[in-house]
């Protein structure tokens, strides 16, 4: 079936502008998270969302950072005013409701700020 | 701050076992061990995890210590796709998120 897409997959921009990066989880899964990846570190987790609402957003760096998830599917991370150490990976997984659950993961989106 | 230990690379012969260890000193007893694998320019790949007995699927095996302090991930006939960063994590049963170290690099040489 299909797994977990991001869209895009690398996105260029310059210092200061909006971004907004996209999660498609995998159908019918409840939980959602997003992680960032810097280049030779492991991924950092940013924030999860169990349905429609943030459960844990611990992660998130700033204010500059916020994500959505409106109807319980899709998700968007949104950063505003980008900086170039926003540029990294940006990870999104998703998990079915329930007790040890893996998480599984998408390819990324590959942000660089220039 | 990733509460694992792996050693920082390794490499293995293909066909041949590759044994990967992961200490977890400071886990507690509903806590689960969990290994995911990252190939380059992917996401992370779920492999496999347990609490204390160990497992087996199709990937991989998981022998975890009887005081489950630490464990070992066992690929049994490794391959030049199995060329990964390897990823060894404790969680909850719950749906927290997985913290991550900086895992082992497994080199798979033919």
């Amino acid at each position: 079936g299909a797994g977990v897409s991001q869209t895009p997959s690398n996105k260029v921009t310059e210092k200061g502008k909006y971004v907004e990066l996209r999660c498609d989880p995998i159908s019918g899964h409840t939980a959602l998270y997003w992680y960032r990846q810097s280049l030779g570190q492991g991924p950092e987790f940013l924030i999860y969302f169990q349905g429609t609402g943030a459960a844990d957003d611990s992660g998130l760096p700033n204010d500059r950072f916020f994500a959505v998830r409106p109807e319980g599917s899709v998700s968007t991370l949104k950063i505003q005013r980008t900086e170039r150490g926003d540029s990294a990976v940006y990870l999104c997984a998703s998990s079915p409701t329930g007790p040890n659950q893996p998480q599984h993961f998408g390819d990324g989106t590959r942000l660089s700020i220039l | 701050d990733a509460k694992t230990t792996q050693p920082t690379s390794m490499d293995c012969a293909e066909g041949r076992a590759a044994n990967l260890p992961c200490n977890h000193s400071t886990i507690s007893g509903n806590e689960y061990v969990y290994w995911y694998r990252q190939i380059h320019s992917q996401g992370p790949q779920y492999i496999i995890h347990g609490l204390k007995n160990n497992e087996t699927n199709e990937m991989a095996s998981l022998i975890i210590t009887e005081d489950r302090k630490s464990s070992t991930l066992i690929l049994p006939h490794a391959t030049l796709r199995d060329t990964a960063v390897y990823y060894c994590i404790f969680r909850n049963s719950g749906n927290t998120p997985l913290v991550f170290g900086k895992g082992t690099r497994l080199s798979v040489i033919a």
